[in-house]
């Protein structure tokens, strides 16, 4: 059975600092790693993708990808208020179209 | 464009009773999710379609969950009898095999609460 494994927090941080939520998961044929955000009472949405092993940057965040310890992370850089939010890390396996979700991190960024 | 849009948005009913939950997904996607969300177990999937097939439905609790995509622009989740353990928020999502396979876009979810 594919897992995908998050601390489910919270996660608390000062404004401005770095937030780093990781997510480990257990099918090592897994090709394509998400990172969606969810606001309380809210419906997921797609913040980061990332499939090579490495660092992949967009703007505040950034996502981490290391297919050999089966773990991707995501970093915030200068954390916001409304960053704050649960985070929920998603994993696809190759030639499957349903990601597997983790349970999410919730984040709390805090002035 | 519009979004993937469920209905009704909130819904409570009493244990035995029928529940139908809708959806319509974005124009143009081929895929359509049916998810459950709880505190204890997160966002479980229920059921897969890929033009209006059912391909995954291992997630279905049992027999008293049903899922149909008549064509590509509907699709439905029954729950009969409903039971109070049903209670969650149900997203609906679509996505498209042609683009970033794994890029997902939800509905705002259809909060059930069973009495």
């Amino acid at each position: 059975q594919k897992e995908v494994e998050q601390n489910s927090g919270p996660l608390s941080v000062p404004e401005g600092a770095i937030a780093s939520l990781n997510c480990t998961y257990s099918d090592r044929g897994s090709q394509s790693f998400f990172w969606y955000r969810q606001y309380s009472g809210k419906s997921p949405e797609l913040i980061m993708f990332i499939y090579s092993n490495g660092d992949k940057e967009d703007g505040r965040f950034t996502a981490q990808l290391n297919k050999a310890s089966q773990y991707v992370s995501l970093l915030i850089r200068d954390s916001q208020p409304s960053d704050s939010a649960t985070y929920l890390c998603a994993v696809l396996s190759g030639g499957s179209y349903i990601p597997t979700f983790g349970r999410g991190t919730s984040l709390i960024v805090h002035p | 464009d519009a979004g993937v849009i469920q209905s009704p948005r909130h819904e409570v009913t009493e244990m035995g009773q029928e529940v139908t939950l809708r959806c319509k997904p974005i124009s143009g996607h081929n895929s359509l999710f049916w998810y459950r969300q709880t505190m204890m177990r997160g966002l479980e999937l229920l059921i897969y379609f890929n033009n209006n097939v059912p391909i995954d439905d291992s997630g279905m609790p049992e027999d008293r969950f049903s899922a149909k995509m008549p064509n590509a622009s509907f699709s439905t989740l029954k729950i009969q009898p409903s039971e109070p353990r049903d209670s969650a928020v149900y997203f609906c999502a679509s996505s498209t095999t042609t683009g970033l396979t794994g890029e997902l876009f939800f509905g705002e979810g259809s909060r059930l609460t069973v009495l």
